[in-house]
């Protein structure tokens, strides 16, 4: 089953705005890692946050991790057309750290 | 993307034939890794590699199974292809090694299998 579970499924915004995105999942965990999907390719690795910090920043992407919530949230800021693309979390798994777990992930639309 | 490629990156088959994907990495990672991608699921671990001829098993790998004989390719061989196992199949590479992107996947462009 499905440790993460991204919501909104899919989110529509314009150009400018900031998309926030969060993610549940179901155990305990070492880290949580977001990628982006752009339609037709491979995941690309955004960021990744440990279970002892709350809060990264890269560039335009702030993630925050509240491990007693079991959650995540991405906060893209002055998103771009660019920017449009699926979203997911992923977190290792129960016991065996070499495995991550994906969620189902956000649907973003940044329209110009 | 990585020193990774994935071939074929399209193919169509009937059910019951056997099909071979392969992956290819140039970054002598240590972790090779299988997922399918399909709507509602989002990506799911069929198997993964952790060393030559180390193998272990993800949370869909029924009807499915991998072999690495070197370290730069990892195989998935569906034995006897069913419609089920229509989706976009993708591999993964990861160092592992000690440092901040230890825990990093790095994805190869996907294939796209069709099982008639």
């Amino acid at each position: 089953s499905q440790q993460g579970e991204e919501d909104p499924q899919a989110l529509s915004i314009q150009e400018g705005e900031n998309a926030t995105m969060n993610c549940s999942y179901k155990t305990s965990i070492n880290n949580l890692q977001w990628y982006r999907q752009n339609s037709g390719r491979g995941l690309v690795h955004l960021i990744l946050i440990r279970s002892n910090e709350r809060e990264k920043h890269s560039g335009r992407l702030r993630v925050t991790l509240d491990t007693s919530k079991k959650s995540s949230s991405l906060l893209i800021t002055a998103s771009r057309a660019a920017d449009t693309a699926s979203y997911f979390c992923a977190t290792d798994a129960p016991l065996n750290t070499d495995k991550l777990i994906f969620g189902t992930g956000t649907r973003l639309q940044v329209f110009p | 993307d990585a020193g990774i490629t994935q071939s074929p990156r399209h193919k169509v088959t009937e059910t019951g034939t056997p099909v071979t994907l392969r992956c290819h990495q140039t970054e002598n990672h240590r972790y090779m890794y299988w997922y399918r991608q399909d709507p509602g699921h989002g990506l799911r671990l069929i198997h993964y590699s952790y060393g030559v001829k180390d193998t272990d098993k993800g949370e869909v790998s029924d009807g499915y199974s991998v072999s690495r004989s070197k370290t730069e390719d990892f195989l998935l061989t569906l034995e006897s292809a069913t419609s089920s196992q229509t989706s976009v199949y993708f591999c993964a590479i990861r160092d592992g090694l000690a440092g901040n992107l230890q825990e990093t996947q790095y994805f190869g462009p996907g294939t796209r299998l069709l099982v008639l």
